[in-house]
């Protein structure tokens, strides 16, 4: 099956910008989500990326993708309070294949 | 637009109780449905899914069952709970065509 790592802590300043690294082993997975949790909370699809595609940006989120080295970054831009949370890799082909990575938690220091 | 609700929030119960807990969706006709179990160390386990009424896939053996009385609901049991059964439960769904999952908002359950 599918292999989803992630590093679990990652700690930035307010107004900084965040990166968020995940690494994957299937190569046929055809799409790669992002999703963050709250404490306490479900799970929020936050943005994904195509497998054919090499970057998204969405407002202050932009998705980077290395197929080659099934490498999946998620930065956010000007980092807000806010943003703290668990941020989740989920790449698949499916909903029922997505396989999700441990999350990393990012704090945002003021 | 489509919602989940997924109840109760919080659930202690001793072992050897039953358990359910129920998730419905709104606004979206024959869902694919889906339980995940998150243990502490935050990754997601798929427990069990549903393409429709009466469908259920398990898997990974264990302790729960689930059941799909009807299109938007999804229920998971225990006839008899255990210690390791404790957890924070999501129930999600996705469109027929789509591969996104979009999650309830949890339930934490805690076996004493």
């Amino acid at each position: 099956g599918e292999d989803v790592e992630q590093s679990l802590f990652l700690s930035v300043r307010e107004g900084d910008s965040s990166v968020i690294n995940c690494t994957y082993t299937d190569s046929s997975s055809t799409y790669l989500y992002w999703y963050k949790q709250e404490p306490g909370a479900g799970l929020q699809l936050l943005t994904y990326i195509f497998s054919n595609m090499d970057m998204k940006q969405d407002q202050r989120l932009t998705v980077l993708l290395n197929k080659k080295d099934k490498h999946l970054s998620l930065r956010i831009a000007d980092t807000q309070t806010g943003d703290s949370a668990i941020y989740f890799c989920a790449p698949g082909g499916s909903a029922r294949q997505l396989t999700f990575g441990s999350g990393t938690q990012l704090t945002v220091l003021p | 637009s489509q919602t989940i609700h997924q109840w109760p929030a919080t659930l202690v119960q001793p072992v050897g109780s039953p358990l359910s807990l129920e998730c419905t969706v709104e606004g979206t006709s024959n869902p694919n449905l889906y339980w995940y179990r998150q243990a502490a160390g935050r990754g997601l386990q798929l427990l069990f899914y549903s393409v429709g009424i009466g469908q259920i896939s398990s898997e990974v053996p264990q302790n729960l069952s689930a059941s799909r009385p009807q299109d938007r609901q999804f229920i998971l049991s225990s006839k008899k709970l255990l210690l390791s059964d404790s957890g924070f439960y999501l129930c999600a769904w996705s469109g027929t065509l789509d591969s996104s999952l979009h999650f309830g908002n949890g339930t934490r359950l805690t076996v004493t």
